[in-house]
């Protein structure tokens, strides 16, 4: 089962920052937060990982609680192709990926 | 980044008949691959955990003698969906890992069975 809590589905404006939320409230010391999205019959396409620390790459930000039960990934500019489903995951390093249904994120113009 | 290829990106076949997709990675080594299958509106689920050189692991209720997995060597695994019927019919997506780091997935392959 997934350890993680996501919305089902959110929208967000074109241009506008998208803030996906998720809950990780029983995660342990040593599991890291991983953000992957899943475009229309693609496979997943990984955006970001963490593990206390906040991150920041090319795709988006990750901003992990002190208590790191909760994380939110940050796309800063949404534009129609980040229209997604976006995957929340916990997992320590050398485990297996679970899935759970991630949240259906719509990106309106 | 990786990249993993995965072939066909679609096939349609007979009930009956088997059919083999391939997984590769393209500019790394990956001693382990991964393979998932998603049903429509659904997540992706696990199958099994390909290892190169050893027998594949299968998740609990994903028959081994149905779905036949080959990694013979450190680029490429091979799934093969043996007498395929239409409830085989998924979308099946593969995956590799360069030691830790994160896992990059394959565009899938969408099989119907027809």
């Amino acid at each position: 089962d997934a350890k993680t809590t996501q919305p089902t589905s959110m929208d967000c404006a074109e241009g506008r920052a998208a803030n996906l939320p998720c809950n990780h409230s029983t995660i342990s010391g040593n599991e890291y937060v991983y953000w992957y999205r899943q475009i229309h019959s693609q496979g997943p396409q990984y955006i970001i990982h963490g593990l206390k620390n906040n991150e920041t790459n090319e795709m988006a930000s990750l901003i992990i609680t002190e208590d790191r039960k909760s994380s939110t990934l940050i796309l800063p500019h949404a534009t129609l192709r980040d229209t997604a489903v976006y995957y929340c995951i916990v997992r320590v390093l050398g485990q297996n990926f679970v899935f759970g249904p991630g949240t259906r994120l719509s990106v309106l113009p | 980044g990786a990249v993993v290829s995965q072939h066909p990106s679609w096939v349609i076949c007979k009930s009956g008949t088997s059919v083999k997709i391939e997984c590769r990675s393209l500019d790394f080594q990956a001693t382990t691959m991964f393979w998932y299958r998603q049903f429509p509106k659904q997540s992706l689920m696990l199958m099994a955990t390909s290892n190169e050189g050893s027998k594949a692991t299968y998740e609990q209720g994903v028959e081994k003698d149905k779905f036949l997995i080959n990694h013979a060597s450190l680029t490429l695994s091979t799934l093969t969906v043996t007498s395929a019927h239409p409830e085989d019919s998924s979308f099946y997506i593969c995956s590799a890992r360069q030691q830790n780091s994160p896992l990059h997935f394959g565009n899938g392959t969408r099989l119907t069975v027809t």
